[in-house]
């Protein structure tokens, strides 16, 4: 079974900073790779997802991600903190299959 | 277009009562999961279905049944709720596989507290 690991369960960045989550899976074959977003009160919804192809991942409001297949990685980026950024955020991985594998979660608070 | 809703937001049980718990997507999905947060413990499938008439066991089924009558609902029973079942439950949906690829829908989440 797939497992996924979420370093950090809160981080605290400023307004304008850098904000990086980071997620490690583990995983015997390349696998897809998501990022979902959870705002207070609300169901999660897709940032992003990496299936096949181009490794450096764009989603939305800014964000990125990047496959790292020889760290079994796929950490979260943003350039530029915003106080709408503010919210949970899951990494969950499935591996050919409808098993779906979700990380922990990291929440996330901007500082103004 | 709705999207993915549940009903209802939320509900308190007594420990032994059952209840059913309704999800209705109005996008022609074939794929829909039910899932509980925990606190810690990110999502975890309870159960999911992949057509109409169709379920299928998820990593914690334990407690739980489901049934997809129709293409668009996809209900979680509880026969006797237990203490252990108090979580926040969401419902998803997909256009394709999920396993290969394919974006989940999420609806809002019921909150479950059993007593």
């Amino acid at each position: 079974a797939q497992s996924v690991t979420q370093l950090g369960s809160h981080v605290s960045v400023s307004e304008g900073a850098l904000v990086l989550l980071r997620c490690n899976y583990s995983s015997s074959v390349p696998p897809y790779l998501f990022w979902y977003v959870q705002y207070p009160n609300q169901g999660l919804q897709l940032l992003l997802k990496y299936t096949t192809g181009a490794t450096l991942v764009k989603g939305i409001n800014g964000f990125e991600a990047e496959f790292k297949k020889s760290e079994t990685s796929f950490h979260l980026t943003k350039p530029s903190a915003h106080m709408s950024d503010a919210a949970e955020y899951f990494c969950a991985v499935s591996e050919f299959g409808n098993q779906f594998y979700f990380g922990t979660g990291t929440s996330l608070t901007v500082i103004p | 277009n709705a999207g993915v809703t549940q009903t209802p937001k939320f509900r308190v049980l007594k420990t032994g009562q059952s209840m059913t718990l309704l999800c209705a997507q109005d996008m022609n999905h074939e794929y829909m999961y039910w899932y509980r947060q925990d606190p810690g413990m990110g999502l975890r499938l309870i159960h999911y279905s992949v057509g109409e008439g169709t379920t299928a066991k998820g990593e914690v089924p334990d407690g739980y049944n489901v049934s997809r009558l129709k293409k668009q609902n996809f209900l979680l029973g509880l026969e006797s709720a237990a203490p252990s079942q108090t979580s926040v439950y969401f419902c998803a949906s997909s256009n394709g596989l999920a396993g290969r690829g394919e974006t989940q829908y999420f609806g809002p989440g019921t909150r479950l507290l059993v007593l």
